[in-house]
């Protein structure tokens, strides 16, 4: 099973773009990459997920280079309310693992 | 509304006192999961189910049991509950696709403290 590699916290502000990488050596052929954002005591939330290249919604992109070893997690012009811990997760089948996760901080 | 429901939010207990928490879903799905997050160690999986009376251990089944005897229903039983079960768990579901390009949505928590 694919482990994943985050940072364990990021600074911000507000307004500008933030990129959240994660590292994923071991990705299988069938993996997808996925982002989970969570608020303190409250269930992860969906944000995003991708096989490869670029991958686009309403509230962020994921950008995944052709050897998928690796992807990165974009929050365009971020708000205080994107104060979260952001966990990459490779989907691997059923049994799921999740990182530690990245701390994002968003000051005004 | 589409929602996972998790029953107790809270929950103090003491040392080996048999309990259950419920995990209930609204959304057919076919696959369920509970999950536990302990500080620093971000969300590790307990067991899963891919389908009705289909489980399998997770990372960190050691304590825990589980059943699937309804699709919507997948309860978290603790037969001896220890301190070190202590946490905030998590009960998920999705679509039971095998593999990824599926999103899972998840219960708002239990948070379990064993004296």
């Amino acid at each position: 099973l694919a482990k994943t590699t985050q940072p364990i916290s990021m600074d911000s502000y507000e307004g500008q773009e933030v990129n959240i990488t994660c590292s994923h050596n071991n990705i299988a052929t069938n993996d997808y990459i996925t982002w989970y954002q969570q608020f303190p005591s409250q269930g992860p939330r969906f944000i995003i997920q991708g096989y490869k290249t670029k991958v686009t919604n309403e509230v962020a992109s994921l950008f995944i280079p052709a050897d998928r070893k690796s992807s990165t997690l974009s929050l365009p012009r971020v708000s205080l309310s994107d104060t979260a811990v952001y966990y990459c997760l490779v989907d691997s089948s059923y049994k799921l693992i999740f990182g530690s996760g990245t701390r994002l901080l968003v000051r005004p | 509304e589409a929602q996972v429901t998790q029953n107790p939010r809270y929950l103090i207990t003491v040392t080996g006192k048999k309990l259950t928490v419920t995990c209930s879903q609204n959304m057919n799905h076919e696959y369920m999961s509970w999950y536990r997050q302990d500080p620093g160690l971000g969300l590790r999986q307990i067991y899963y189910s891919m389908n009705v009376e289909v489980t399998d251990k997770g990372d960190v089944p050691e304590g825990y049991k589980v059943s699937r005897k309804e699709k919507r229903n997948f309860p978290l039983i603790l037969e001896s509950p220890s301190p070190n079960q202590t946490s905030l768990y998590f009960c998920a579901s999705r679509r039971g696709t095998s593999g990824g390009a599926v999103e899972q949505f998840f219960g708002p928590g239990t948070r379990l403290t064993v004296l």
